[in-house]
């Protein structure tokens, strides 16, 4: 079965300093994305950041990155000089259908990262 | 241009009666899917629809649930004799299918509370 797993519960980071969110995947598919999503307080679900399983560049969105192992099934997001806005919950999330066919998004419990002024 | 839009934004009800919640997704998105949050359960998929072909219900946790998506546009989630543990956030998503992604986006959610 397909899962998503984030370790973490919860973070903290001070400001502008970088932090790493961990997000573990189980599947044995060999098409799938990966994603990273953002929920403040508000509740709005905010995109960050897609990884295809057949990209061979970790993929880069500003201050976000995504560090991709494959071969540990691990999809992290790296937060570069973080900032007071960046605290929120943080959801890593699973397609099964790369490539434009789609699938609906397994969800990891989640990661509430707080950054320290 | 206009993201996902959902209605009510709030919607309190009371055990046993009906509700529906209404998406709208980004025009010209062909995929559209619902999902419900809630604190037990993390976020879960409910129901999906792409373009003209039958919708995947496999998420849908009881035959008292149930969605429809008018004209390819406006999809509305149906939820009949409320219980108390169908209070959540329900979140609606849409997509444009490419090769390179899927991304979804997210609307602001629907959160229901059942007395």
């Amino acid at each position: 079965a397909q899962k998503i797993t984030q370790t973490q519960p919860g973070m903290f980071v001070q400001e502008k300093e970088a932090v790493t969110l961990d997000c573990t995947y189980d599947t044995s598919d060999q098409s799938y994305g990966l994603f990273w999503y953002k929920q403040p307080s508000s509740g709005e679900m905010i995109f960050l950041i897609y990884q295809g399983s057949y990209d061979e560049q970790n993929a880069t969105e500003g201050r976000y990155s995504l560090n991709f192992q494959k071969a540990r099934k691990s999809a992290n997001l790296v937060i570069s000089a973080s900032q007071l806005g960046d605290s929120a919950m943080y959801f890593c999330a699973m397609s099964l259908n790369y490539g434009g066919s789609q699938g609906n998004l397994i969800f990891g419990k989640g990661t509430k990262l707080s950054v320290k002024p | 241009g206009a993201g996902v839009s959902q209605s009510p934004s709030n919607k309190v009800t009371e055990k046993g009666k009906d509700v529906e919640l209404r998406c709208d997704p980004i025009s010209g998105h062909t995929a559209l899917y619902w999902y419900r949050q809630s604190l037990g359960q993390g976020l879960e998929f409910l129901i999906y629809f792409q373009g003209n072909s039958a919708p995947d219900k496999s998420g849908l946790p009881s035959d008292r649930f149930s969605a429809e998506r008018t004209g390819g546009s406006v999809s509305t989630l149906t939820i009949q004799r409320t219980q108390q543990e169908d209070s959540a956030v329900y979140l609606c998503a849409s997509s444009l299918p490419e090769r390179a992604t899927d991304t979804q986006y997210f609307g602001p959610g629907t959160r229901l509370t059942v007395l």
